[in-house]
């Protein structure tokens, strides 16, 4: 199957810093990627939606400016946290689909990443 | 709207035994897709389990089966021969041919025990 790998698998931060998760498609190009954010515990919830050189789509109520999000290339998307303070501390996980999202396309889950803001 | 209701936060079932987690759902769309989804402890997401909406065959994989009653909007999965591990917590999700989103339902936290 296809492997999507995330960097890097754990983090610790100060409050304030900007910290860089990566998602990568190893053996596949994707067009769409997909990232969500989990508490322990509790399902996966949407955050956005990021299509390689175009802007992503953010679901409603995740903040824009915080969660800065970059799909330069077809086996690359970043996800930034920009100023992160103690609530932004949690489990985020990427998933990638070849094709477009006009049809169904098996997503692919990263290994996720873990986030602790101090 | 999509929806996914897993009603069952957790169970338990002891080795060897069958299990059998519920899932309802709902949508307006007559193309989607169902699935189940293990994460263990490792919190790495696999897939179990896919079920096409127009197929009116319950999907097996192995141990994994499911019952897919469409019109009840019902998408249970039936774990048979428990093994130490499957445990772990199992998420169903629906997605529509147009849009790409996965939806998730609460997750159901299986464990299996010896």
């Amino acid at each position: 199957g296809a492997v999507v790998s995330q960097h890097p698998s754990r983090v610790i931060c100060k409050s304030g810093t900007s910290v860089k998760i990566e998602c990568r498609s190893l053996d596949f190009q994707a067009t769409t990627m997909f990232w969500y954010r989990q508490f322990p515990k509790q399902s996966l919830m949407l955050m956005a939606t990021s299509n390689e050189g175009s802007k992503a789509t953010y679901e409603q109520g995740v903040e824009k400016d915080k969660f800065l999000i970059n799909h330069a290339s077809l086996t690359l998307s970043t996800l930034t946290v920009t100023s992160a303070h103690p609530e932004d501390s949690s489990f985020y996980i990427c998933s990638a689909i070849s094709g477009g999202v006009r049809s169904y396309n098996e997503q692919f889950f990263g290994p996720g990443t873990r986030l602790t803001v101090l | 709207a999509q929806t996914v209701t897993q009603s069952q936060p957790e169970m338990s079932v002891q080795e060897a035994e069958t299990v059998t987690l519920s899932c309802t759902y709902d949508t307006s769309e007559n193309n989607y897709y169902l699935f189940w989804y293990k994460q263990p402890p490792s919190r790495q997401m696999i897939l179990v389990i896919r079920q096409e909406a127009y197929k009116q065959q319950n999907a097996t994989e192995n141990r994994f089966s499911v019952n897919f009653q469409k019109a009840a909007k019902s998408f249970s999965l039936k774990i048979s021969d428990s093994q130490l591990g499957d445990t772990a917590m199992y998420f169903c999700a629906s997605i529509v041919r147009k849009g790409g989103k996965l939806i998730f339902g609460q997750g159901t936290e299986l464990s299996v025990k010896p």
